[in-house]
Protein backbone atom coordinates (compact mmCIF):
# COMPACT_ATOMS: atom_id res chain seq x y z
CA UNK A 1 0.00 0.00 0.00
CA UNK A 2 2.01 3.05 -1.93
CA UNK A 3 0.64 5.74 0.59
CA UNK A 4 3.53 8.85 -0.85
CA UNK A 5 4.33 8.19 -3.78
CA UNK A 6 7.32 10.15 -5.62
CA UNK A 7 8.35 9.60 -9.81
CA UNK A 8 10.85 9.08 -11.03
CA UNK A 9 12.82 7.01 -8.69
CA UNK A 10 15.86 8.28 -10.51
CA UNK A 11 16.01 11.51 -12.61
CA UNK A 12 18.99 12.95 -14.66
CA UNK A 13 19.28 16.38 -15.91
CA UNK A 14 21.68 18.33 -17.69
CA UNK A 15 23.01 21.39 -15.65
CA UNK A 16 20.54 24.25 -16.63
CA UNK A 17 17.98 22.04 -17.41
CA UNK A 18 14.43 23.33 -15.78
CA UNK A 19 13.55 19.77 -13.92
CA UNK A 20 9.78 18.66 -11.63
CA UNK A 21 9.83 16.26 -9.73
CA UNK A 22 6.56 14.75 -8.48
CA UNK A 23 5.03 13.32 -4.98
CA UNK A 24 1.23 11.89 -4.78
CA UNK A 25 -0.58 10.75 -1.62
CA UNK A 26 -3.13 8.56 -0.84
CA UNK A 27 -3.80 9.47 3.06
CA UNK A 28 -5.66 12.86 2.59
CA UNK A 29 -3.07 14.58 4.21
CA UNK A 30 -3.16 18.66 5.16
CA UNK A 31 0.60 18.96 4.63
CA UNK A 32 3.37 18.12 2.40
CA UNK A 33 7.17 18.93 2.53
CA UNK A 34 9.81 18.12 0.41
CA UNK A 35 13.14 17.36 1.70
CA UNK A 36 16.67 17.74 0.02
CA UNK A 37 19.01 15.13 0.98
CA UNK A 38 22.70 15.10 -0.01
CA UNK A 39 25.12 12.20 0.61
CA UNK A 40 25.61 11.04 4.71
CA UNK A 41 23.68 14.24 5.51
CA UNK A 42 20.13 14.38 7.60
CA UNK A 43 17.20 15.85 5.27
CA UNK A 44 17.00 19.39 4.97
CA UNK A 45 13.51 21.58 4.38
CA UNK A 46 13.26 23.45 1.60
CA UNK A 47 9.15 23.96 2.10
CA UNK A 48 6.10 22.43 3.03
CA UNK A 49 2.57 23.30 2.13
CA UNK A 50 -0.36 23.92 4.62
CA UNK A 51 -3.29 23.22 2.57
CA UNK A 52 -2.99 25.83 -0.21
CA UNK A 53 -0.73 28.02 1.88
CA UNK A 54 2.73 27.50 0.91
CA UNK A 55 5.55 28.39 3.37
CA UNK A 56 9.56 28.58 1.99
CA UNK A 57 12.55 27.67 4.30
CA UNK A 58 14.75 31.34 4.40
CA UNK A 59 17.47 29.25 3.34
CA UNK A 60 15.48 27.63 0.53
CA UNK A 61 17.53 29.03 -2.66
CA UNK A 62 15.32 30.73 -5.68
CA UNK A 63 16.05 27.95 -8.06
CA UNK A 64 13.47 25.79 -6.10
CA UNK A 65 9.98 26.42 -6.56
CA UNK A 66 6.82 24.35 -5.97
CA UNK A 67 3.03 23.74 -6.91
CA UNK A 68 0.32 21.76 -5.15
CA UNK A 69 -2.51 21.82 -7.57
CA UNK A 70 -4.28 20.00 -5.34
CA UNK A 71 -4.45 17.54 -1.77
CA UNK A 72 -3.14 14.50 -3.49
CA UNK A 73 -0.28 15.95 -5.61
CA UNK A 74 2.84 18.37 -4.75
CA UNK A 75 5.65 18.78 -7.59
CA UNK A 76 9.02 20.45 -6.65
CA UNK A 77 10.43 21.99 -9.85
CA UNK A 78 13.97 22.96 -10.20
CA UNK A 79 14.16 26.18 -12.84
CA UNK A 80 18.06 25.95 -13.23
CA UNK A 81 19.97 23.23 -11.81
CA UNK A 82 23.47 23.24 -10.59
CA UNK A 83 26.10 20.56 -9.32
CA UNK A 84 25.47 21.68 -6.42
CA UNK A 85 21.44 20.20 -6.60
CA UNK A 86 22.39 16.97 -7.05
CA UNK A 87 21.19 15.12 -4.12
CA UNK A 88 18.11 13.33 -2.47
CA UNK A 89 14.88 14.54 -2.72
CA UNK A 90 12.40 13.67 -0.22
CA UNK A 91 8.63 14.26 -0.57
CA UNK A 92 6.47 14.01 3.20
CA UNK A 93 3.30 14.62 4.44
CA UNK A 94 1.63 14.82 7.63
CA UNK A 95 -1.83 14.94 8.67
CA UNK A 96 -1.53 18.72 9.98
CA UNK A 97 1.28 20.55 11.82
CA UNK A 98 1.15 19.26 15.12
CA UNK A 99 3.71 18.52 17.09
CA UNK A 100 2.55 14.99 17.79
CA UNK A 101 1.96 14.15 14.18
CA UNK A 102 4.80 11.99 12.17
CA UNK A 103 5.73 12.67 8.91
CA UNK A 104 5.42 9.84 6.36
CA UNK A 105 7.86 9.81 4.04
CA UNK A 106 7.84 8.42 0.24
CA UNK A 107 10.74 6.58 -1.46
CA UNK A 108 12.11 9.67 -2.88
CA UNK A 109 13.81 10.88 -5.99
CA UNK A 110 17.99 10.95 -6.47
CA UNK A 111 18.06 13.56 -8.75
CA UNK A 112 21.43 13.71 -10.89
CA UNK A 113 23.25 16.82 -13.15
CA UNK A 114 24.98 15.68 -16.06
CA UNK B 1 23.90 24.39 20.13
CA UNK B 2 22.44 21.32 18.41
CA UNK B 3 18.99 20.34 19.13
CA UNK B 4 19.38 16.74 18.33
CA UNK B 5 22.60 15.01 18.97
CA UNK B 6 23.26 11.33 17.99
CA UNK B 7 26.97 10.57 19.18
CA UNK B 8 27.07 7.11 17.57
CA UNK B 9 28.33 7.79 13.65
CA UNK B 10 28.14 3.80 13.37
CA UNK B 11 27.32 0.75 15.33
CA UNK B 12 27.76 -2.99 15.38
CA UNK B 13 25.42 -5.75 16.32
CA UNK B 14 24.82 -9.55 15.76
CA UNK B 15 22.23 -10.92 14.44
CA UNK B 16 19.25 -11.75 17.51
CA UNK B 17 21.31 -9.42 19.84
CA UNK B 18 19.42 -5.72 21.58
CA UNK B 19 21.26 -2.73 20.42
CA UNK B 20 20.29 0.50 21.63
CA UNK B 21 21.10 4.03 19.72
CA UNK B 22 21.89 7.00 21.66
CA UNK B 23 19.90 10.23 21.52
CA UNK B 24 19.98 13.39 23.30
CA UNK B 25 18.11 16.42 22.47
CA UNK B 26 18.03 20.16 24.03
CA UNK B 27 14.65 22.38 24.28
CA UNK B 28 13.16 24.34 26.67
CA UNK B 29 10.08 24.25 24.98
CA UNK B 30 7.68 21.90 27.16
CA UNK B 31 5.39 20.49 24.34
CA UNK B 32 7.94 18.52 21.49
CA UNK B 33 7.55 14.95 20.26
CA UNK B 34 10.49 12.48 19.04
CA UNK B 35 10.69 10.41 16.42
CA UNK B 36 12.64 7.66 15.25
CA UNK B 37 12.77 7.27 11.39
CA UNK B 38 14.92 3.91 9.43
CA UNK B 39 16.08 5.06 6.50
CA UNK B 40 18.11 1.87 4.35
CA UNK B 41 20.75 1.82 1.60
CA UNK B 42 17.74 2.45 -0.83
CA UNK B 43 17.06 5.75 0.53
CA UNK B 44 13.39 5.74 1.46
CA UNK B 45 12.48 7.73 5.34
CA UNK B 46 9.93 5.21 7.44
CA UNK B 47 8.84 6.37 10.66
CA UNK B 48 9.54 4.04 13.49
CA UNK B 49 8.02 5.40 17.12
CA UNK B 50 7.21 8.43 18.02
CA UNK B 51 7.52 9.62 22.21
CA UNK B 52 5.21 12.48 23.15
CA UNK B 53 6.94 15.42 25.89
CA UNK B 54 3.81 14.63 28.15
CA UNK B 55 3.65 10.53 27.49
CA UNK B 56 3.94 8.67 31.05
CA UNK B 57 5.02 5.64 29.52
CA UNK B 58 8.06 4.54 27.04
CA UNK B 59 6.98 4.05 23.56
CA UNK B 60 6.82 0.59 22.06
CA UNK B 61 5.94 -0.30 18.46
CA UNK B 62 6.94 -4.47 17.86
CA UNK B 63 10.45 -4.95 18.34
CA UNK B 64 11.24 -1.14 18.54
CA UNK B 65 11.19 0.60 21.78
CA UNK B 66 12.06 4.26 22.93
CA UNK B 67 13.50 4.98 26.11
CA UNK B 68 12.46 8.08 27.45
CA UNK B 69 14.18 9.90 29.97
CA UNK B 70 12.75 13.34 30.37
CA UNK B 71 14.93 14.72 33.10
CA UNK B 72 18.17 13.75 31.12
CA UNK B 73 16.14 14.41 27.80
CA UNK B 74 17.59 11.43 26.32
CA UNK B 75 15.74 9.75 23.55
CA UNK B 76 17.42 6.36 22.59
CA UNK B 77 16.35 3.57 20.59
CA UNK B 78 16.23 0.07 21.76
CA UNK B 79 15.82 -2.39 18.52
CA UNK B 80 15.48 -6.34 20.24
CA UNK B 81 16.45 -9.10 18.47
CA UNK B 82 18.35 -7.36 15.45
CA UNK B 83 17.74 -8.82 11.94
CA UNK B 84 19.55 -8.90 8.85
CA UNK B 85 16.95 -5.94 7.51
CA UNK B 86 17.52 -3.65 10.20
CA UNK B 87 20.79 -2.32 8.87
CA UNK B 88 20.34 1.06 7.88
CA UNK B 89 20.97 4.79 8.96
CA UNK B 90 18.54 5.61 11.90
CA UNK B 91 17.45 9.46 12.47
CA UNK B 92 16.89 10.79 15.68
CA UNK B 93 14.03 13.64 14.77
CA UNK B 94 12.40 16.38 16.95
CA UNK B 95 9.51 19.09 16.83
CA UNK B 96 8.72 21.38 18.93
CA UNK B 97 5.27 22.98 19.29
CA UNK B 98 4.57 25.90 21.61
CA UNK B 99 5.14 28.71 18.97
CA UNK B 100 3.51 28.24 15.73
CA UNK B 101 5.64 26.04 13.27
CA UNK B 102 8.38 23.94 13.83
CA UNK B 103 10.02 22.29 11.53
CA UNK B 104 11.33 18.73 12.37
CA UNK B 105 14.95 18.90 13.43
CA UNK B 106 17.11 15.52 12.55
CA UNK B 107 20.09 14.61 13.87
CA UNK B 108 23.06 13.30 11.92
CA UNK B 109 21.94 9.90 12.40
CA UNK B 110 23.82 6.74 13.19
CA UNK B 111 24.46 3.85 10.25
CA UNK B 112 24.17 0.18 12.29
CA UNK B 113 25.19 -2.77 10.48
CA UNK B 114 23.52 -6.13 11.28
CA UNK B 115 25.86 -9.25 10.91
CA UNK B 116 25.12 -12.63 10.97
Amino acid sequence: DAMVIQNPRYQVTQFGKPVTLSCSQTLNHNVMYWYQQKSSQAPKLLFHYYDKDFNNEADTPDNFQSRRPNTSFCFLDIRSPGLGDAAMYLCATSRDRGVHQPQHFGDGTRLSIL
Amino acid sequence: AQKITQTQPGMFVQEKEAVTLDCTYDTSDPSYGLFWYKQPSSGEMIFLIYQGSYDQQNATEGRYSLNFQKARKSANLVISASQLGDSAMYFCAMREGSTGFQKLVFGTGTRLLVSP
